[in-house]
C-alpha cells in the first residue's frame, strides 16, 4: 500500500498568515492527488483535485502543487473559516490511502 | 442540488451485524463510482471500499475484506454497506462519497477525488 505522510501534523496560525502543508508519498503517484478540509463534525471538503486543480466554489487563496512524491497545500492568506485539518489522499492505486491530517490552529 | 443521506448506524455488539444505507439524489447515481470512508473517533479518515457505478467491481480495504460488502441498487439510487463480524475497531463515523476512484483494468489513476459526501452515520460496536 502507498502511505502518505504529512507535515507538520498540527501548526498554529494567526489570521492573514501564509500557511503551507505538505504531504509524501512513498511511491510516485503522478499527479493523483486530492487535499480535503475538515471541520468538526462535519464531512471532508474537496478543496484541491489531480495536485493543483481548485474544486468548483473554493477560494483561490487555496492552492496545490507538486508531482510524484511530494505535494504541498499552500493558504495564502489564513481566514477564520480555515481552521479545520487537512488530508491528502491518493488515488494513484487502490487501496486510496490519506495522509494522518495537519490540524490548523488558531494562534 | 448533489446530495448523499447515510443510515443505518447504531449500536451492535461485537460479532454483530449492521447494514448501512446511502441516499443519493441530485446526479446520476449510476454513472458514478461511490466509495465508503470511516473515521474513528479523534482519529482520521480511513478509505474503507469502492464500486463501480455498474455495481460489478468492488474493492475492499484490507482491514475489512471479507467481512464488509458494498453494493448498490441503482434503481433506488442507494448504495449500501454489510457490515458483519463487527469489532470493536470498527467504531467509526461512516462516510459514503461519490468517486475516490474509477475502474479501467484496475482500481488506478483517478484524478477527481470525492467530491460530494454524506453528513455521516455513526457505529459503535460495544458489548
Amino acid at each position: 500500500d502507498i502511505q502518505m505522510t504529512q507535515s507538520p501534523s498540527s501548526l498554529s496560525a494567526s489570521v492573514g498568515d501564509r500557511v503551507t502543508i505538505t504531504c509524501r508519498a512513498s511511491q510516485s503517484i503522478s499527479s493523483y492527488l486530492t487535499w480535503y478540509q475538515q471541520k468538526p463534525g462535519k464531512a471532508p471538503k474537496l478543496l484541491i483535485y489531480a495536485a493543483s486543480g481548485l474544486q468548483s466554489g473554493v477560494p483561490s487563496r487555496f492552492r496545490g502543487s507538486g508531482s510524484g512524491t511530494d505535494f504541498t497545500l499552500t493558504i495564502s492568506s489564513l481566514q477564520p473559516e480555515d481552521f479545520a485539518t487537512y488530508y491528502c489522499q491518493q488515488s494513484y492505486t487502490a487501496p486510496l490511502t490519506f495522509g494522518q491530517g495537519t490540524k490548523v490552529e488558531i494562534k | 442540488e448533489e446530495q448523499l443521506l447515510e443510515s443505518g448506524g447504531g449500536l451492535v455488539q461485537p460479532g454483530g451485524s449492521l447494514r448501512l444505507s446511502c441516499a443519493a439524489s441530485g446526479f446520476t447515481f449510476s454513472s458514478s463510482a461511490m466509495s465508503w470512508v470511516r473515521q474513528a473517533p479523534g482519529k482520521g479518515l480511513e478509505w474503507v471500499s469502492v464500486i463501480s457505478g455498474g455495481g460489478g467491481r468492488t474493492y475492499y480495504a484490507d482491514s475489512v475484506r471479507g467481512r464488509f460488502t458494498i453494493s448498490r441498487d441503482n434503481s433506488k439510487n442507494t448504495l449500501y454497506l454489510q457490515m458483519n463480524t463487527l469489532r470493536a475497531e470498527d467504531t467509526a463515523v461512516y462516510f459514503c462519497a461519490t468517486g475516490g476512484a474509477s475502474y479501467n483494468s484496475g482500481w488506478a489513476n483517478y484524478y477527481y477525488g470525492m467530491e460530494v459526501w454524506g453528513q455521516g452515520t455513526t457505529v459503535t460496536v460495544s458489548s
